[in-house]
């Protein structure tokens, strides 16, 4: 099986721009989770998608919102991006709860 | 609030020797326990998951314990080479989240040739 992919793997933007992130879940998994990792924090959580419903939300402002469609594939956007919003973002596909992730896209915002 | 601690947060040792990293959490309300790699850059790989109900388990050269009460994993890696060189996360699934995990900040773990 093909693992959990994210694109675009590498991402440059500049305050006040938009971005959007997507990541492809393993075959069959149908939990995707979204991390931010950074090298002050460290890996932190931020939301959790199943069947196309958020089930679970990290503790990040509005700015960070996502979705998942009905082939499971996930999507996150960033609004209103902010210097601190550098990090890099890392995408998980889970199943009888173990989680799978993906190489992760690397945002750098100037 | 769940709070996972990892010590220490480097380390550096010769290759061949056995080592022991550690990992505690502070609320033993745990679905499980899992301990990943992550190499410069990279994502993460996921080493071992050991469920709330076992004691501990190996994987070739890795043996991961779980001591739910004491709030207390170690991950012991054997014979080290430098390909083993990576930081190592814990991380614990509380039992009142889906998949939401609560993470350490990681041990930097360099082998020396």
């Amino acid at each position: 099986k093909a693992g959990v992919t994210q694109t675009p793997r590498y991402l440059i933007k500049t305050r006040g721009q938009q971005v959007t992130l997507s990541c492809s879940p393993i075959s069959g998994h149908r939990s995707v989770s979204w991390y931010q990792q950074t090298p002050g924090q460290g890996l932190q959580f931020l939301f959790e998608y199943f069947s196309e419903t958020q089930r679970n939300k990290g503790n990040f402002p509005g700015r960070f919102s996502g979705r998942q469609f009905s082939n499971s594939r996930s999507e996150m956007n960033v609004s209103t991006l902010e210097l601190g919003d550098s990090a890099l973002y890392l995408c998980a596909s889970g199943t009888q709860g173990t989680q799978y992730f993906g190489p992760g896209t690397r945002l750098l915002v100037l | 609030k769940q709070e996972v601690t990892q010590i220490p947060a480097a380390l550096s040792v010769p290759e061949g020797e056995n080592l022991v990293l550690n990992c505690s959490f502070t609320d033993s309300a745990i679905y499980n326990l899992q301990w990943f790699r992550q190499d410069p850059g990279k994502g993460l790989t996921s080493l071992l998951l050991i469920q709330s109900s076992q004691r501990e388990q190996t994987s070739g050269r890795l043996n991961a314990s779980l001591d739910k009460s004491s709030g207390r994993s170690t991950l012991y890696i054997a014979a080290s080479q430098p390909g083993d060189s990576a930081t190592y996360l814990c991380a614990v699934r509380p039992l009142d989240s889906n998949y939401q995990l609560i993470w350490g900040a990681g041990t930097k773990l360099i082998i020396k040739p």
